[in-house]
Formats: C-alpha cells, structure tokens, sequence
C-alpha cells in the first residue's frame, strides 16, 4: 500500500525554525515528484513546492520562494520542508502529496497524500 | 498564472438527486502535444486530505464510485455526481496541472445535503 505519514503537528513562536517530514512507503520513491501543499485555516489549497528525489529537481511557487525549503533523503525514503524563520502567517495544515507517475513528468495530479500536519506561528 | 474558479460557492442537493459543479481556467488546459484536458478534481472531508476523485478532466481514479463523472475541455470543465449519498458531503476542489510547478486550485465548493 502507497502511503505518506507525516511527522506530528508544531507548536512554535515567531522567528523560530522547524522542519517537518513525510515519510513514504509502499512505492519507488526516487521516481516520484513529492511536495507540499498548504491550507489556511478555514481556506483552500495552495501547491508550495516539489522535489524529484532522484535528482533533487526541485521546483517552488513564486509566492514561497526564499520563504521555505525542501528536500529528499532517498535512503529514509523522506520528504522534508523547513523554515529558518517562521511567521504567523506560516500557521496552516501541511500536506505532503506525491504526484501521479505519468510521462507528463511534473504535470501530473497528485495521487497520494498524507495525514497532515498542522503548523502554528504564535507569540 | 493560470486562475481557476469554481461555482457555486457551495451547493445544497437531496439525497439521490444530480451535483453539479463548474469549474472555468484563465487559460486553457488542453496540452497540444497530446490532446489532453490538465484538469484534475479533489475531494476533502472534514478533518482528512484531499483524495484524488478524477484526472484529464475526465478519467475516473481507481475505486471511485462511478456516480462521480468529469466532463469539459479548454477552459470549462464540470463535475457530476448522478446520484448524491450522505457520505458524498465534502468540499471539492478543481486542480489544473498545465502550468507545474504552480498547480492551482479553484477556491473549492462544499456540498450539503439539504
């Protein structure tokens, strides 16, 4: 069975770093792009960034870019995203999700994801 | 960037009646070299992750029930649940897939029973 599992839910305060993971199983992690998507309380989904594992290929919104990091330990089979400086307006649930494997490489929809994990900013 | 928008907002139907939701792009998402519609529908129940419902606009992911239905192409797309059950109560999401990374959503339409 493909899954992702997610690290737990984080409390922090502003100016505070944090990394959160996505472990994956059950499929060829290298050969999957895998990334992650934030939702805002109460609001929709927003793509944040992607990463090919094989080639640490990695591909950020504009609107996240400088703001977060990702990356990919192949032999953990685990997707990370980090901050070095948070803010409030970092709080949300983070859903790591790994893209459908088609030849359409990048563009593709995305298949399996995990439980999420909620991130909160406060002083 | 290519925006997309969903409507209705929200939408209240009776057990065993048809869903419709509409989903429009600011560009079109139907990719020349291949003839294919970029466009992606979700479903997310409260508390879980979003689940994958269809893809290419209209290609039904493995174990979804067949009341669920995409159709459209360009710029205007729908989805349909034929026959609405209880546990089909959620909010939708369409996805265009054209412009990667920057695979956006519409806004999302929750659906009620009324």
């Amino acid at each position: 069975e493909v899954q992702l599992v997610q690290s737990r839910g984080e409390i922090k305060k502003p100016g505070d770093s944090l990394k959160i993971s996505c472990k994956a199983s059950g499929y060829t992690f290298s050969n999957s792009w895998i990334g992650w998507v934030r939702q805002m309380p109460g609001k929709g989904l927003e793509w944040v960034a992607v990463i090919y594992p094989r080639d640490s290929n990695i591909r950020v919104t504009p609107s996240f870019q400088g703001q977060v990091t990702i990356s990919a330990d192949e032999s953990l089979t685990t997707a990370y995203l980090q901050w070095s400086t948070l803010k409030a307006s970092d709080s949300g649930i983070y859903y790591c999700a790994k893209l459908r494997t088609l030849p359409t490489g990048i563009s593709a929809p995305a298949d399996v994801w995990g439980q999420g994990t909620m991130v909160t900013v406060s002083s | 960037d290519i925006v997309m928008t969903q409507s209705p907002n929200s939408l209240a139907v009776s057990l065993g009646e048809r869903a419709t939701i509409n989903c429009k792009s600011s560009q079109s998402l139907l990719h020349y070299s291949n003839n294919y519609n970029y466009l992606a529908w979700y479903q997310q129940k409260p508390g879980q992750p979003p689940k994958l419902l269809i893809y290419w606009a209209s290609t039904r992911e493995s174990g979804v029930p067949d009341r669920f239905s995409g159709s459209g192409s360009g710029t205007d797309f729908t989805l349909t649940i034929s026959s609405l059950q209880a546990e089909d109560v959620a909010v939708y999401y369409c996805q265009q897939y054209y412009s990667a990374p920057m695979n956006t959503f519409g806004q999302g339409t929750k659906l009620e029973i009324k």
